[in-house]
């Protein structure tokens, strides 16, 4: 039973284009977070949601745009696509009060824009 | 701001050698220390950890020990295996506040 799950895995789309990627964790976690990783492997936090609330809005464009419907789920939405959002965009979740936890990871969606 | 400091890679190492991977972190306090690992195709996984100084985190035969003096938080393993091959990240988090990492570090073993 995965724990954290992202879909679609890959996602190949052409610019202008709007796009969601979903994510879903079954672990009981307060808080989910998005992350873009790009070619060079260097992480990047974009968004941080607690039970719903968003709690860190990193500089990223308006164009991305996450929403929770529950503690359990955290889709990104992404309009007008550019060249420049091909990426892979992990998901992930901890749970609060355990300080010394770090966080779960899903398996990443990789994102191309052509 | 917090900020981790990795060791640059690519790093490619013969099997069975030592491996070291540095990392250092800029913080106000003691932040909880991690190393993530990510294989090839999928996502990062927690590889161990240390919450304090002079804590070792230890895992699948690597170690990193909690430096407070040095502020540094490196990777070894005393053989490393193919299946080692990945990208290693360092981080630091302070309780609920976000996961800061490092930039990584591509290792790669050859047979």
């Amino acid at each position: 039973d995965t724990a954290v799950s992202q879909t679609p895995k890959y996602l190949v789309t052409q610019m202008g284009n709007d796009k969601s990627i979903k994510c879903e964790q079954n672990l009981g976690h307060d808080t989910m977070y998005w992350y873009k990783q790009d070619s060079k492997k260097f992480l990047k936090i974009m968004f941080s949601y607690n039970n719903k609330e968003l709690i860190i809005n990193e500089t990223v464009p308006n164009r991305f745009s996450p929403k929770s419907p529950d503690k359990a789920h955290l889709n990104l939405h992404i309009n007008s696509l550019e060249l420049g959002d091909s990426a892979v965009y992990f998901c992930a979740s901890s749970q609060d009060g355990i300080y010394n936890y770090g966080y779960t990871f899903g398996s990443g969606t990789r994102l191309t824009v052509v | 701001g917090d900020s981790v400091t990795q060791m640059e890679g690519p790093v490619t190492l013969s099997e069975e050698a030592f491996l070291t991977i540095n990392c250092t972190y800029t913080a106000t306090g003691y932040p909880s220390l991690f190393w993530y690992v990510q294989y090839p195709g999928e996502g990062l996984q927690l590889l161990l950890k240390a919450t304090k100084a002079d804590d070792k985190g230890s895992n699948k035969g690597f170690e990193a020990t909690y430096r407070k003096e040095t502020t540094s938080f490196h990777l070894e393993k005393g053989s490393v295996q193919v299946s080692d091959s990945a990208v290693y990240f360092c981080a630091l988090k302070f309780g609920n506040e976000k996961l800061t990492f490092g930039t990584g570090t591509r290792l790669t073993i050859i047979p």
